[in-house]
């Protein structure tokens, strides 16, 4: 089955700086790329997703570059804020049964 | 505007007592509704998902059960609590199973002792 990993566990940067976090996945079939956030405690938040017709998505300070040869995506976070501190996950689906796959998450500090 | 509540926020639960979970959705007719769980600390793993009234699937065998009454109710439950039910139950519900959003609920917190 599908493998989503993580690379980044956890990732400290200075406020105003760029975030990224890189996953890769296995499965080629995979054709969706969901980003959720979790503050502590809480559920999960939907941030911002890419699909495989694309390689590339921005919304506001958020950016999701896809590279389906390198079976790459990643999550770039402009200007950071320390309100953007949290837990991200990345997670792939190729469908059916909207079965999402997520990464184990990388826990994300900005420090003021 | 939709809202999905799940209920209870906690629960601290003895091995080998029943549970039972609840999930509604409002504002949105027929969702496809999912059931995650998150071990401490852990990633998230879909364990069962329904695109209609009384259809419910099963994605991974955790001694668990999930049935849907309602068009916009999802209950999760057990008989029997196992240690290993120890975790973040999330709720959540899609427009369709094929490639959309997700939107998750705030989770139930299950502690079993």
């Amino acid at each position: 089955g599908e493998k989503v990993e993580q690379h980044e566990s956890t990732l400290s940067v200075r406020e105003g700086d760029s975030a990224v976090i890189n996953c890769t996945y296995t499965d080629t079939a995979s054709s969706y790329f969901p980003w959720y956030k979790q503050e502590a405690g809480k559920g999960l938040h939907f941030v911002i997703d890419i699909r495989s017709n694309v390689d590339r998505k921005q919304s506001q300070r958020l950016i999701v570059l896809l590279d389906k040869k390198a079976k790459r995506f990643s999550l770039h976070i402009t200007a950071t804020q320390p309100e953007d501190s949290a837990i991200y996950f990345c997670a792939a689906s190729a469908g059916g049964n909207n079965k999402l796959t997520f990464g184990q998450g990388t826990v994300l500090s900005v420090i003021p | 505007a939709q809202t999905i509540h799940q209920w209870p926020v906690a629960e601290i639960k003895a091995v080998g007592s029943p549970l039972s979970l609840g999930c509604t959705i409002k504002g949105k007719s027929s969702p496809n509704l999912y059931w995650y769980w998150q071990a401490t600390g852990g990633t998230l793993q879909q364990l069962f998902y329904s695109i209609t009234v009384g259809q419910v699937e099963s994605v991974v065998q955790l001694n668990l059960s999930a049935s849907r009454p309602k068009d916009d109710q999802f209950i999760l439950s057990t008989e029997k609590l196992l240690l290993s039910h120890s975790g973040f139950y999330l709720c959540a519900w899609s427009l369709s199973t094929s490639q959309n959003t997700l939107y998750f609920g705030a989770g139930t917190r299950l502690s079993v002792l």
